[in-house]
């Protein structure tokens, strides 16, 4: 079975600081999606950034950024240039594209630091 | 921009009630999702749908069921409500224009069980 791992409950980080988020998973398939979303205090998941695991290249959105490592099975995403309106809950995300079936992390809550 | 529905923001009900959620969204997206969010336990998948009839248990799928009429609609039913299932819900729906395609979320149910 599939499981996603996000081994820090709560992360802080000064303002415009570099901070990285860790995130695991496992999985037999070969074929598969990988994302980052945030859930602000407001409620609502918005896309933070998305991976294909047949593209070696690590995805990039502005100041976010991710080390994906297919091998180890690690997907880390890393926020440059910390902003206040990046404290929020972040979920890594696994996607099975045979099926769409996905599965979340726990979470992370990162708080910015004045 | 894609728009996810839920109708209530929150809702109270009582043990044994049958509950409904709703969820519609406005892009024809194929397939729909419904997770409950819990502190420490981050977003688990109750049900999915692949098209219109169809679904699939996720993985917490005791206690619920979910109806797909329309393709729009994506309905969340508690068959007889219990105070175990106080929680947040939030619907997702699969679609765009740029892949991998991203969840598009509502803005969540938070549900009281009384």
């Amino acid at each position: 079975a599939q499981t996603v791992t996000q081994s820090q409950p709560e992360m802080s980080v000064q303002e415009a600081e570099t901070v990285t988020l860790s995130c695991t998973y496992d999985t037999s398939e070969s074929d598969y999606y990988l994302f980052w979303y945030k859930q602000p205090p407001s409620r609502q998941m918005i896309l933070v950034i998305r991976q294909e695991a047949y593209k070696q290249q690590n995805a990039t959105e502005n100041r976010f950024s991710v080390n994906f490592q297919k091998a180890a099975k690690s997907f880390s995403l890393k926020i440059s240039d910390s902003q206040l309106g990046d404290a929020a809950m972040y979920f890594c995300a696994y996607r099975r594209r045979r099926d769409d079936k996905i599965i979340f992390g726990k979470g992370t809550r990162l708080h910015i630091l004045p | 921009d894609v728009k996810v529905t839920q109708s209530s923001r929150y809702l109270v009900k009582r043990t044994g009630e049958k509950v409904f959620l709703e969820c519609v969204q406005d892009m024809d997206h194929e397939n729909m999702f419904w997770y409950r969010q819990d502190p420490g336990l981050g977003l688990r998948l109750i049900y999915f749908s692949y098209d219109v009839k169809m679904k699939e248990k996720g993985d917490i799928p005791e206690g619920y069921s979910v109806s797909r009429e329309k393709k729009e609609r994506f309905s969340l039913i508690l068959e007889s409500a219990s105070t175990n299932q106080t929680s947040m819900y939030l619907c997702a729906s699969i679609g765009g224009i740029q892949k991998p395609q991203p969840q598009h979320f509502g803005d969540g149910t938070r549900l009281s069980i009384l």
